[in-house]
């Protein structure tokens, strides 16, 4: 069974601070996918990596940035430089190649950017 | 190119009563899956329809089933709601093991 664990429950930060949101995973498969999304209140799911269990290099897109680590099964995501806009809460999730692209969610973090 | 849509936005209903909740699939996508999401936690996986056949299922009592059709767009019902069952009800689409894009979601309210 995969799990997926999200220590932080919530995070605030001043306007333009980093932050950095923590996750952990576990499975057995050898190959599975990692995910960060990010919801707004909206509700909506808004997908915003896919990094799969053979390529640890980390990734960074504008002020997004991910710190894959399978030594730890850590996949850690840091906003830099943070905005209003940013907050809403975000989850990190696993998939494994035997189960399909069905995912196994974390209890999410959410973060709070003050002006 | 239309994204997942979901309708209801909204419902309630009372305990016993049965609900069914719509998706319509981002063009080119053959899979549907369905996730609950409790207030505070995260999305739990319900179950995925692929090519009009369940293809994998949650940890879900079969008072929930689905069903998809040729188009691909699916229906998720509940039968004899529970108070528990409340929750933001997300519908995600994608090619079979491809990326999963999701819609903004169906709140149900069980009283």
């Amino acid at each position: 069974a995969q799990k997926v664990t999200q220590a932080q429950t919530e995070i605030s930060v001043v306007e333009k601070e980093d932050v950095t949101l923590d996750c952990v995973y576990e499975t057995r498969d050898t190959t599975y996918y990692l995910f960060w999304y990010k919801q707004p209140p909206s509700g909506e799911l808004v997908f915003l990596i896919r990094r799969n269990s053979f390529d640890e290099q980390n990734e960074i897109s504008g002020r997004y940035s991910w710190n894959f680590q399978k030594s730890t099964s850590s996949f850690n995501f840091t906003i830099t430089a943070s905005q209003v806009v940013d907050s809403a809460v975000y989850f990190c999730a696993l998939s494994v190649k035997a189960a399909g692209n069905k995912l196994t969610f974390g209890g999410g973090t959410r973060v709070l950017v003050k002006p | 190119e239309t994204g997942v849509t979901q309708s209801p936005t909204h419902l309630i209903k009372t305990r016993g009563q049965q609900v069914t909740l719509r998706c319509s699939s981002q063009s080119g996508h053959n899979t549907v899956s369905w996730y609950q999401q409790a207030l505070g936690q995260g999305p739990q996986f319900i179950f995925q329809y692929y090519r009009e056949e369940e293809n994998g299922r949650g940890n879900f009592p079969p008072r929930f089933s689905g069903l998809q059709f040729p188009n691909y767009s699916s229906e998720l019902n509940v039968n004899a709601l529970e108070l528990d069952d409340s929750a933001l009800y997300l519908c995600a689409s994608s090619p079979i093991r491809g990326e999963q894009f999701f819609g903004p979601g169906t709140r149900l309210t069980v009283l």
